[in-house]
């Protein structure tokens, strides 16, 4: 199976700072790769998809990027709402493998 | 909009089956998505268990595939889960899910439902 490491495990940040999640795959996954942001309790959204593709209704201050290895998810400008944990998921082959996920906590 | 909802047993006993329907609604599932199911342990991150078509094709992860069956019911708009032979391990929160296509992601979730394996 491909294996997804991301970066940061743990990220403390304020509002209004810009943050950057990095997501590695252990193969090419071409840009078949999606992020969710989940809060306790609840289950995943999805925000972003095709590596750079925005899911509607997603705020803008989202974005992804990267191809291939190298993948990144980006606020640009942190809302109260998005303190969460994000999760990377490769869909380029079974087992369709999701990373560890990085906790995002308010500073 | 397309709705799922999971149910089933929140408790299972040490070696029994575990078995989970997913009913959707707002839409047909027949509409050329795949079905999926993700598992998530107490504190920990998300696992997919596998997922079947419109049409009744299956893929399970290949560390699961000897104990899990996905179904699908047409008639009743919904898809099932069936993992055998649990253990404690086997908890966690299971999620449903909508695989689109088109995103090429998991686009529509359920609720979620906690399954404890216990004597």
């Amino acid at each position: 199976d491909i294996q997804l490491t991301q970066s940061p495990s743990f990220l403390s940040a304020s509002v209004g700072d810009r943050v950057t999640i990095s997501c590695r795959a252990s193969l090419g996954i071409d840009s078949y790769l999606a992020w969710y942001q989940q809060k306790p309790g609840k289950a995943p959204k999805l925000l972003i998809y095709a590596a750079s593709t925005l899911q509607s209704g997603v705020p803008s201050r989202f974005s992804g990027s990267g191809s291939g290895t190298e993948f990144t998810l980006t606020i640009s400008s942190l809302q109260p709402e998005d303190f969460a944990t994000y999760y990377c998921q490769q869909l380029n082959s079974y087992s369709y493998t999701f990373g560890q996920g990085t906790k995002l906590e308010i500073k | 909009q397309v709705q799922l909802q999971e149910s089933g047993p929140g408790l299972v006993k040490p070696s029994g089956t575990l078995s989970l329907t997913c009913a959707v609604s707002g839409g047909s599932i027949s509409s050329g998505n795949w079905w999926t199911w993700v598992r998530q342990p107490p504190g920990k991150g998300l696992e997919w268990i596998g997922e079947i078509s419109h049409s009744g094709s299956t893929n399970y992860k290949s560390s699961l595939k000897s104990r899990v069956t996905i179904s699908i019911d047409k008639s009743k708009n919904q898809f099932s889960l069936e993992l055998s032979s649990v253990t404690a391990a086997d908890t966690a929160v299971y999620y449903c899910a909508r695989f689109t296509g088109g995103n090429n992601a998991f686009d529509i979730w359920g609720q979620g439902t906690m399954v404890t394996v216990s004597s």
